[in-house]
Protein backbone atom coordinates (compact mmCIF):
# COMPACT_ATOMS: atom_id res chain seq x y z
CA UNK A 1 0.00 0.00 0.00
CA UNK A 2 2.86 2.35 -0.85
CA UNK A 3 1.62 5.75 -1.92
CA UNK A 4 4.45 6.56 -4.30
CA UNK A 5 5.48 5.58 -7.82
CA UNK A 6 9.13 5.43 -8.85
CA UNK A 7 10.89 4.14 -11.96
CA UNK A 8 12.36 0.69 -11.24
CA UNK A 9 15.85 1.57 -12.41
CA UNK A 10 18.05 4.41 -13.64
CA UNK A 11 21.63 4.86 -14.76
CA UNK A 12 23.80 7.89 -14.14
CA UNK A 13 27.34 8.68 -15.26
CA UNK A 14 29.84 9.21 -12.48
CA UNK A 15 30.29 12.90 -11.71
CA UNK A 16 26.99 13.88 -13.22
CA UNK A 17 23.85 14.83 -11.34
CA UNK A 18 21.42 12.01 -10.62
CA UNK A 19 17.79 13.10 -10.71
CA UNK A 20 15.42 10.56 -9.22
CA UNK A 21 11.71 11.24 -9.70
CA UNK A 22 8.85 10.23 -7.45
CA UNK A 23 5.14 10.55 -8.02
CA UNK A 24 2.89 10.97 -4.99
CA UNK A 25 -0.32 12.33 -6.47
CA UNK A 26 -2.48 11.35 -3.47
CA UNK A 27 -0.34 13.10 -0.85
CA UNK A 28 -2.31 14.88 1.83
CA UNK A 29 -1.56 18.23 3.43
CA UNK A 30 0.27 17.02 6.52
CA UNK A 31 2.29 14.25 4.90
CA UNK A 32 6.01 14.63 4.42
CA UNK A 33 8.11 13.29 1.55
CA UNK A 34 11.12 11.26 2.71
CA UNK A 35 13.96 9.70 0.79
CA UNK A 36 16.04 6.79 1.98
CA UNK A 37 18.57 4.62 0.22
CA UNK A 38 19.77 1.08 0.72
CA UNK A 39 23.23 0.10 -0.41
CA UNK A 40 23.33 -3.62 -1.14
CA UNK A 41 22.02 -5.40 1.98
CA UNK A 42 22.87 -2.67 4.45
CA UNK A 43 20.26 -0.99 6.60
CA UNK A 44 18.42 1.79 4.78
CA UNK A 45 19.91 5.23 5.25
CA UNK A 46 17.93 8.44 5.61
CA UNK A 47 18.77 11.08 3.00
CA UNK A 48 16.39 14.01 3.23
CA UNK A 49 12.78 14.99 3.79
CA UNK A 50 10.48 17.90 3.08
CA UNK A 51 6.92 19.12 3.43
CA UNK A 52 6.39 21.94 0.94
CA UNK A 53 9.64 23.76 0.38
CA UNK A 54 12.69 22.54 -1.45
CA UNK A 55 15.35 21.22 0.89
CA UNK A 56 19.10 20.73 0.66
CA UNK A 57 21.59 19.03 2.92
CA UNK A 58 25.10 17.68 2.59
CA UNK A 59 23.88 14.59 0.76
CA UNK A 60 21.24 15.78 -1.65
CA UNK A 61 18.57 18.26 -2.70
CA UNK A 62 14.84 17.63 -2.68
CA UNK A 63 12.64 19.49 -5.12
CA UNK A 64 8.89 19.30 -4.41
CA UNK A 65 6.45 20.60 -7.01
CA UNK A 66 4.09 23.36 -6.00
CA UNK A 67 1.08 21.03 -6.01
CA UNK A 68 3.15 18.51 -3.99
CA UNK A 69 2.15 15.68 -6.29
CA UNK A 70 5.68 14.83 -7.27
CA UNK A 71 9.24 15.36 -6.18
CA UNK A 72 12.79 14.86 -7.39
CA UNK A 73 15.82 13.81 -5.40
CA UNK A 74 19.01 15.28 -6.78
CA UNK A 75 22.46 13.86 -6.07
CA UNK A 76 24.60 16.70 -7.45
CA UNK A 77 27.74 14.74 -8.30
CA UNK A 78 27.06 11.01 -8.31
CA UNK A 79 29.86 8.66 -7.31
CA UNK A 80 30.11 4.90 -7.55
CA UNK A 81 29.27 4.76 -3.83
CA UNK A 82 25.85 6.23 -4.64
CA UNK A 83 24.84 3.02 -6.41
CA UNK A 84 21.87 1.87 -4.33
CA UNK A 85 18.12 1.43 -4.21
CA UNK A 86 16.45 4.76 -3.48
CA UNK A 87 13.09 4.81 -1.74
CA UNK A 88 10.64 7.70 -1.81
CA UNK A 89 8.12 7.58 1.04
CA UNK A 90 5.14 9.71 1.87
CA UNK A 91 4.09 9.65 5.49
CA UNK A 92 2.30 11.58 8.17
CA UNK A 93 3.81 11.21 11.62
CA UNK A 94 0.94 9.05 12.84
CA UNK A 95 1.00 6.47 10.05
CA UNK A 96 2.83 3.21 9.56
CA UNK A 97 5.94 3.66 7.48
CA UNK A 98 5.83 1.47 4.39
CA UNK A 99 8.44 1.21 1.65
CA UNK A 100 7.70 0.61 -2.01
CA UNK A 101 10.03 -1.04 -4.47
CA UNK A 102 12.20 2.03 -5.02
CA UNK A 103 14.53 2.99 -7.86
CA UNK A 104 17.72 1.03 -8.40
CA UNK A 105 20.33 3.65 -9.31
CA UNK A 106 23.41 2.40 -11.08
CA UNK A 107 26.28 4.90 -11.27
CA UNK A 108 28.45 4.09 -14.25
CA UNK A 109 32.18 4.92 -14.38
CA UNK B 1 27.32 3.24 13.49
CA UNK B 2 23.71 4.44 13.26
CA UNK B 3 23.06 4.12 16.99
CA UNK B 4 20.50 1.35 16.46
CA UNK B 5 21.92 -1.97 17.63
CA UNK B 6 20.63 -5.29 16.40
CA UNK B 7 21.69 -8.69 17.66
CA UNK B 8 22.54 -11.25 16.53
CA UNK B 9 24.02 -10.19 13.20
CA UNK B 10 23.73 -13.67 11.79
CA UNK B 11 21.64 -16.62 12.90
CA UNK B 12 21.33 -20.08 11.38
CA UNK B 13 18.66 -22.41 12.65
CA UNK B 14 16.44 -25.29 11.58
CA UNK B 15 12.82 -25.45 10.53
CA UNK B 16 10.39 -25.62 13.41
CA UNK B 17 12.68 -23.74 15.77
CA UNK B 18 12.12 -20.45 17.54
CA UNK B 19 14.45 -17.44 17.59
CA UNK B 20 14.50 -14.02 19.18
CA UNK B 21 15.95 -10.94 17.52
CA UNK B 22 16.85 -7.98 19.67
CA UNK B 23 16.91 -4.26 18.90
CA UNK B 24 18.21 -1.38 20.99
CA UNK B 25 17.00 1.96 19.64
CA UNK B 26 18.98 5.17 19.47
CA UNK B 27 19.14 7.00 22.74
CA UNK B 28 16.03 9.17 23.09
CA UNK B 29 14.01 7.41 20.40
CA UNK B 30 10.59 6.21 21.49
CA UNK B 31 9.46 4.27 18.42
CA UNK B 32 10.78 0.95 17.19
CA UNK B 33 9.91 -0.57 13.83
CA UNK B 34 10.53 -4.07 12.47
CA UNK B 35 10.92 -4.89 8.79
CA UNK B 36 11.53 -8.12 6.89
CA UNK B 37 13.50 -8.21 3.64
CA UNK B 38 13.67 -11.50 1.79
CA UNK B 39 16.27 -12.07 -0.92
CA UNK B 40 16.01 -9.40 -3.62
CA UNK B 41 12.69 -8.24 -2.19
CA UNK B 42 11.54 -4.96 -0.79
CA UNK B 43 11.21 -4.00 2.83
CA UNK B 44 8.05 -5.42 4.34
CA UNK B 45 6.75 -3.55 7.36
CA UNK B 46 5.96 -5.90 10.23
CA UNK B 47 5.14 -3.90 13.32
CA UNK B 48 5.79 -0.65 15.18
CA UNK B 49 5.91 0.13 18.89
CA UNK B 50 5.77 3.56 20.45
CA UNK B 51 6.82 3.99 24.06
CA UNK B 52 5.97 0.41 24.92
CA UNK B 53 2.68 0.13 23.10
CA UNK B 54 1.88 -1.40 19.74
CA UNK B 55 1.28 1.48 17.34
CA UNK B 56 0.89 -0.06 13.90
CA UNK B 57 0.80 -3.53 12.43
CA UNK B 58 1.71 -4.72 8.95
CA UNK B 59 1.65 -8.14 7.39
CA UNK B 60 3.12 -9.87 10.40
CA UNK B 61 2.50 -13.61 10.58
CA UNK B 62 0.76 -15.09 13.61
CA UNK B 63 3.93 -17.13 14.24
CA UNK B 64 5.77 -13.84 14.80
CA UNK B 65 5.37 -11.60 17.81
CA UNK B 66 7.13 -8.58 19.18
CA UNK B 67 7.25 -6.37 22.21
CA UNK B 68 8.91 -3.21 23.44
CA UNK B 69 10.18 -3.21 26.98
CA UNK B 70 10.20 -0.37 29.56
CA UNK B 71 13.81 0.45 28.67
CA UNK B 72 12.55 0.81 25.05
CA UNK B 73 14.51 -2.07 23.58
CA UNK B 74 12.45 -4.43 21.45
CA UNK B 75 12.44 -8.11 20.65
CA UNK B 76 10.99 -9.89 17.62
CA UNK B 77 10.11 -13.52 18.26
CA UNK B 78 9.84 -15.88 15.33
CA UNK B 79 8.47 -19.35 16.01
CA UNK B 80 7.75 -22.55 14.06
CA UNK B 81 10.28 -21.33 11.55
CA UNK B 82 9.91 -22.20 7.88
CA UNK B 83 12.39 -22.03 5.02
CA UNK B 84 10.57 -18.96 3.73
CA UNK B 85 11.33 -17.04 6.90
CA UNK B 86 14.96 -16.79 5.82
CA UNK B 87 15.52 -13.07 5.40
CA UNK B 88 17.15 -9.93 6.67
CA UNK B 89 15.26 -8.45 9.60
CA UNK B 90 15.77 -4.74 10.14
CA UNK B 91 14.92 -2.69 13.14
CA UNK B 92 14.54 1.08 12.95
CA UNK B 93 13.88 3.69 15.58
CA UNK B 94 12.61 7.26 15.61
CA UNK B 95 11.99 10.00 18.10
CA UNK B 96 8.37 10.36 17.08
CA UNK B 97 5.89 7.94 15.53
CA UNK B 98 3.29 8.53 18.16
CA UNK B 99 -0.23 9.87 17.77
CA UNK B 100 0.88 13.23 16.44
CA UNK B 101 1.69 14.66 13.05
CA UNK B 102 5.08 16.00 12.15
CA UNK B 103 8.29 14.75 10.62
CA UNK B 104 9.33 11.26 11.63
CA UNK B 105 12.78 10.22 10.44
CA UNK B 106 13.75 6.57 10.87
CA UNK B 107 17.23 5.37 11.72
CA UNK B 108 17.93 1.76 10.76
CA UNK B 109 20.15 -0.83 12.30
CA UNK B 110 22.47 -3.08 10.31
CA UNK B 111 20.01 -5.95 10.37
CA UNK B 112 19.91 -9.56 11.53
CA UNK B 113 20.35 -12.17 8.82
CA UNK B 114 18.28 -15.26 9.57
CA UNK B 115 18.89 -18.48 7.68
CA UNK B 116 16.48 -21.35 8.20
CA UNK B 117 17.74 -24.73 6.99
Amino acid sequence: DAKTTQPPSMDCAEGRAANLPCNHSTISGNEYVYWYRQIHSQGPQYIIHGLKNNETNEMASLIITEDRKSSTLILPHATLRDTAVYYCIVNGGYQKVTFGTGTKLQVIP
Amino acid sequence: DSGVTQTPKHLITATGQRVTLRCSPRSGDLSVYWYQQSLDQGLQFLIQYYNGEERAKGNILERFSAQQFPDLHSELNLSSLELGDSALYFCASSVEGGPTTGANVLTFGAGSRLTVL
